[in-house]
């Protein structure tokens, strides 16, 4: 069974600061990475995706992830963080159609305050 | 292009009743998925239907249960409500299975 944790429950950071969350995942095969981020009260939304190829990939909103197979990690990065990117922060792992379609597995959420 | 809407947004209900919760994906999106989220077990996958299927299915009661329509539509039903049942559902849509998912806003779904 593929699981995904994320250690920081709560990370804080200066505006203009750079910003690393973590993720790590335990899957068996290659897996299908996404970061997603929610904003209070709204769903989630797709900031990034790996699926193969290239292992650093870019996102919308200037954020970007490397995919280390390695150290079974996937963490999320932007050199510059804006007030507006305080929100709650999820990884997640796909297993692909023989290993459940699209079912996602989700880490428990890092939640990003910004301060000014 | 509209994204994944959910209806209804908010529900208030009590226990022992049911309800159902309404998705309409992307147009042209063939794959829905449901997720439950809740301040103590995070999000967590309900089930997923393409084509009119259910393809997979999360570890949840029998009391959970979904279907899709022809036009990709879904609804999931939650019968038999318990307290425990207060959380956000998510609908997700993707074109094909194992490709990107858009999430909807969610039904915030209380339970008194």
């Amino acid at each position: 069974a593929q699981s995904v944790t994320q250690p920081d429950i709560h990370i804080t950071v200066s505006e203009g600061a750079s910003l690393e969350l973590r993720c790590n995942y335990s899957y068996g095969a290659t897996p299908y990475l996404f970061w997603y981020v929610q904003s209070p009260g709204q769903g989630l939304q797709l900031l990034l995706k790996y699926f193969s190829g290239d292992t650093l990939v870019q996102g919308i909103k200037g954020f970007e992830a490397e995919f280390k197979r390695s150290q079974s990690s996937f963490n999320l990065r932007k050199p510059s963080v804006h007030w507006s990117d305080a929100a709650e922060y999820f990884c997640a792992v796909g297993a692909g159609v023989t290993g459940g379609g699209n079912k996602l597995t989700f880490g428990t959420g890092t939640q990003l305050k910004v301060e000014l | 292009k509209a994204g994944v809407t959910q209806t209804p947004r908010y529900l208030i209900k009590t226990r022992g009743q049911q309800v159902t919760l309404s998705c309409s994906p992307i147009s042209g999106h063939r794959s829905v998925s449901w997720y439950q989220q809740t301040p103590g077990q995070g999000l967590q996958f309900l089930f997923e239907y393409f084509s009119e299927t259910q393809r997979n299915k999360g570890n949840f009661p029998g009391r959970f249960s979904g279907r899709q329509f022809s036009n990709s539509r879904s609804e999931m039903n939650v019968s038999t409500l318990e307290l425990g049942d207060s959380a956000l559902y998510l609908c997700a849509s993707s074109f094909e299975r194992v490709t990107e998912q858009f999430f909807g806003p969610g039904t915030r779904l209380t339970v008194l």
